[in-house]
């Protein structure tokens, strides 16, 4: 149990145009969902932090409107990452959370996101 | 905010050797749980251990145990009988709790393990 995916595995676009990134809990209703970002040979950065039928909250640093965040549902949350350049070009992962399990996060296995 | 330190970037041993990673974190926090991760090539994360700052008692999973100092601010992880499976990054990662709920994760750099055959 406690599966998460996220689609698509790797995406390659061009600059200027948006990206949407899908994180989905399988197998559990994800109350709380996470989005890291991991550049080449770095450490995870926690982006954003959303509840289910909330706004996301992000950590400071991070352009909330580059980088939507939308928990509509307990199983689905999505990443869009607008007019991307190639600076956004990173690993995104998403973790899902649910209280029932308590505090662990259960991770996706990231996308890769290349901007040309 | 809390900040994770792990001094170690790469460690080698041979296949069987103890080894032990070091992570060490600075907080005001009371109440929080401490994690280590291991992300192999394939880039998922896999927990490894988790420690609940309120218990003493130093968690355990099979070959993998931590050494808790919480006055110190410092978790180490212990890996006995290493294999070559065990090769990945290790990141530490703190997270607070609050009420109901909690924050995000705050890794270390990471310590890149390599066990030789």
């Amino acid at each position: 149990g406690a599966v998460v995916s996220q689609h698509p595995s790797r995406v390659i676009c061009k600059s200027g145009t948006s990206v949407k990134i899908e994180c989905r809990s399988l197998d559990f209703q994800a109350t709380t969902m996470f989005w890291y970002r991991q550049f080449p040979k770095q450490s995870l950065m926690l982006m954003a932090t959303s509840n289910e039928g909330s706004k996301a909250t992000y950590e400071q640093g991070v352009e909330k409107d580059k980088f939507l965040i939308n928990h509509a549902s307990l199983t689905l949350s999505t990443l869009t990452v607008t007019s991307a350049h190639p600076e956004d070009s990173s690993f995104y992962i998403c973790s899902a959370r649910d209280f029932v399990r308590g505090y662990e996060q259960f991770f996706g296995p990231g996308t890769r996101l290349t901007v040309l | 905010a809390q900040t994770v330190t792990q001094s170690q970037p790469e460690m080698s041993v041979q296949e069987a050797e103890t080894v032990t990673l070091s992570c060490t974190y600075d907080t005001s926090e009371n109440n929080y749980y401490l994690f280590w991760y291991k992300q192999p090539p394939s880039r998922q994360m896999i927990l490894v251990i988790r420690q609940e700052a309120y218990k003493q008692q130093n968690a355990t999973e099979n070959r993998f145990s931590v050494n808790f100092q919480k006055a110190a601010k410092s978790f180490s992880l212990k890996i006995s009988d290493s294999q070559l499976g065990d090769t990945a990054m290790y990141f530490c990662a703190f997270m607070k709790i609050k009420g109901g709920g909690a924050d995000g994760l705050t890794f270390g750099k990471g310590t890149h393990l390599i066990i030789q055959p």
